[in-house]
């Protein structure tokens, strides 16, 4: 059971706009930066997105964070194939004084 | 450019300890002023956050891998390890090190290594 909460899966048409969100709490997301990798079949995961909206050099502007309250979204517009991966959102806890994940989201596009 | 880099044993023994080893190159070497640390995920499942050591040599842990992890860093040598005591099969994983810039931001990851706990 993670302590940050995503949906399994999530899937779109080649060129569609897809949404994975990310629910927390007041001592996390609520209180915290919001941090968003990706990982592809057999590889490490990669940052995304860090401070809830900040794009890495490198990182396609077909992807995007927000944050509201106690709850983060990832957003890829025009989704392309090789984005099917797994998707986890990462933000510091402090009740619990780590770093928490979510569950991980896989993408699928269709 | 830092770059990360994991070894260590491939096969673990029930109630024996885990010792892994990731070798930072680039940038300043583990005497950077990251927060070093150690993430495993189980075949199939999400991420779970170790520890990290500062280059201070002050650490934190995840609370429920506490009483067993030890992480320490050997500046000199630009290399930072993870000690995990009790080996169960619990633990079966691919264990990455990453270089945490602030509370959660990982970047960049080593490739991983996978430790199965076998007898």
């Amino acid at each position: 059971q993670s302590v940050l909460t995503q949906s399994p899966s999530a899937s779109g048409a080649p060129g569609q706009r897809v949404t994975i969100s990310c629910s927390g709490s007041g001592s996390n997301i609520g209180g915290n930066y919001v941090y968003w990798y990706n990982q592809l079949p057999g590889r490490a995961p990669k940052l995304l997105i860090y401070r809830n909206d900040q794009r890495p050099s490198g990182v396609a502007d077909r992807f995007s964070g927000s944050k509201s309250g106690t709850s983060a979204s990832l957003a890829i517009s025009g989704v392309r194939s090789d984005d099917e991966a797994d998707y986890y959102c990462a933000a510091w806890d402090d009740s619990l004084s780590g770093v928490v994940f979510g569950g991980g989201t896989k993408l699928t596009v269709l | 450019q830092v770059q990360l880099q994991e070894s260590g044993p491939g096969l673990v023994r029930p109630s024996e300890t885990l010792s892994l080893s990731c070798t930072v190159s680039g940038g300043s070497g583990s005497g950077g002023a990251y927060f070093w640390t150690w993430i495993r995920q189980s075949p199939g499942k999400g991420l779970e956050w170790i520890g990290y050591v500062y280059n201070t040599g002050t650490t934190k842990y995840n609370p429920s891998l506490e009483s067993r992890a030890t992480i320490s860093i050997d500046s000199s040598n630009n290399h930072f390890s993870l000690r995990l005591t009790s080996m169960t099969a619990a633990d079966t994983a691919i264990y990455y090190c990453a270089a945490d810039v602030f509370y959660g931001f990982f970047d960049p990851w080593g490739q991983g290594t996978l430790v199965i706990v076998s007898s």
